[in-house]
């Protein structure tokens, strides 16, 4: 059964610096999806990894996929306030489709 | 471009009465995804329908039901509410065999029991 989890699971930190986001599942998946979450907000999808050394930059974020470490990750540049939301990853197989979601990581940006 | 449409985009229900909330998907696309997500919580699959036949399912509790519809259209249909099915109700659909690209999520239906 596939798992998702993430860490850390809340993350306070300065303007200006630089962070990392990390996503572990359990089993294989052929795809790996970031999505941030404002408040009573919808998912907002923001990338799709569907190989093993997939790198894809969005403006201050950038996420990767090792598929044979079954680990992916959302890296934050000089973070700024804008980008405090959840930042959820979910993975997810070809053969059923669902995704599985991580536990979210609240992200909170101080001026 | 066209999005995944979900209607109501709130609903407040009493205990113990019934719900539907519909999903329109994009068009084109032959799969429809239902998550629910409680507060603070991530989304948890129910259920899902590939060419109007339920091709997987989650955690939905038997007091709810679903089916899709010859125009792809999905309804969750949900009885006997419970104070516990207060939640954001979302739909995703894709097009078969597309690897994924196409994954597209409502906007959701906030679902409150009272």
């Amino acid at each position: 059964e596939l798992k998702v989890e993430q860490n850390p699971l809340f993350l306070s930190m300065q303007e200006g610096k630089n962070y990392t986001i990390y996503c572990n599942y359990s089993t294989t998946s052929d795809r790996l999806y970031w999505y941030r979450q404002d408040p009573g907000k919808s998912l907002e999808s923001l990338f799709v990894l569907l190989s093993n050394g997939a790198v894809k930059q969005e403006g201050r974020l950038m996420a990767s996929l090792d598929t044979k470490a079954r680990l992916s990750t959302l890296h934050i540049t000089a973070a700024v306030h804008d980008l405090s939301a959840t930042y959820f990853c979910a993975a997810g197989s070809s053969n059923t489709g669902k995704l599985i979601f991580g536990q979210g990581t609240t992200l909170q940006v101080k001026p | 471009a066209a999005g995944v449409i979900q209607s109501p985009r709130h609903l407040i229900k009493e205990k113990r009465e019934t719900a539907t909330l519909k999903c329109y998907p994009i068009p084109r696309h032959d799969t429809v995804y239902w998550y629910q997500q409680g507060p603070g919580q991530d989304p948890q699959f129910l259920i899902s329908f590939y060419e109007k036949m339920q091709s997987d399912k989650g955690s939905i509790p038997d007091r709810f039901s679903a089916q899709q519809f010859s125009d792809y259209h999905s309804e969750l249909n949900m009885s006997s509410l419970e104070l516990g099915d207060s939640a954001l109700y979302f739909c995703a659909s894709s097009p078969m065999g597309d690897r994924g690209l196409g994954y597209t999520f409502g906007s959701g239906t906030r679902l409150t029991v009272v």
